[in-house]
């Protein structure tokens, strides 16, 4: 069966503190290893898309890399408004629904 | 074009009666995705259609759900005789159904069961 796990459950980061968020998966045949952001209230907004190891993209403070075992999604100096949960998700060759994690709600403070 | 869209945003219910939860997804988007997030929980998959087809529903947790989708467009979720725990956000999503294979998600149907 498909996993995937995130961690840590929650971050709290002050404006300017880079880190990392880790996303481990156990899948029978990576399609694809996909970021997305969600804000309180709103549906999940699409972020990167990963396909193979040593993969990396990298969109404004956010850069999301990938191995055979996990995804890490950096932030570079962050600011208040990329306070929100990030979820990671996986999809195999077998089907087609996402595999998502619980998620990192990560909180930026000013 | 415009996002995917769900309606309604909030729906409250009593226990036992039937709902029906509606998502259009994006032009062009063959495939059309329900999942359902619960309090805490990550989001679970309920079913995929490709076209009007549903090769997949093996997320459904019981015979109480049911989706159709008409015109490879418009998508209904249906639950009948709700209980307690269907309370949760219902999520809509579609994605072209091949490369990239990203899927874009709706806003969401919030679900309490009273």
């Amino acid at each position: 069966e498909d996993q995937v796990t995130q961690s840590p459950e929650a971050l709290r980061l002050q404006e300017g503190e880079s880190s990392s968020l880790n996303c481990s998966y156990t899948v029978s045949g990576l399609r694809g290893l996909f970021w997305y952001r969600q804000d309180p209230g709103k549906g999940p907004e699409f972020l990167f898309t990963l396909y193979s190891a040593g993969e990396e993209k990298e969109k404004e403070r956010l850069k999301a890399t990938l191995t055979k075992k996990e995804s890490f999604l950096h932030i570079t100096a962050p600011k208040p408004e990329d306070s929100a949960t990030y979820l990671c998700a996986a999809l195999n060759f077998g089907n087609e629904k996402l595999t998502f994690g619980t998620g990192t709600r990560l909180t930026i403070i000013p | 074009g415009a996002g995917v869209s769900q309606s309604p945003s909030n729906k409250v219910t009593e226990k036992g009666k039937d709902v029906e939860l509606r998502c259009d997804p994006i032009s062009g988007h063959t495939a059309l995705y329900w999942y359902r997030q619960s309090l805490g929980q990550g989001l679970e998959f309920l079913i995929y259609f490709q076209g009007n087809s549903a090769p997949d529903k093996s997320g459904l947790p019981s015979d109480r759900f049911s989706a159709e989708r008409t015109g490879g467009s418009v998508s209904t979720l249906t639950i009948q005789r709700t209980q307690q725990e269907d309370s949760a956000v219902y999520l809509c999503a579609s994605s072209f159904g091949g490369p990239p294979y990203e899927q874009y998600f709706g806003p969401g149907t919030r679900l309490t069961v009273t």
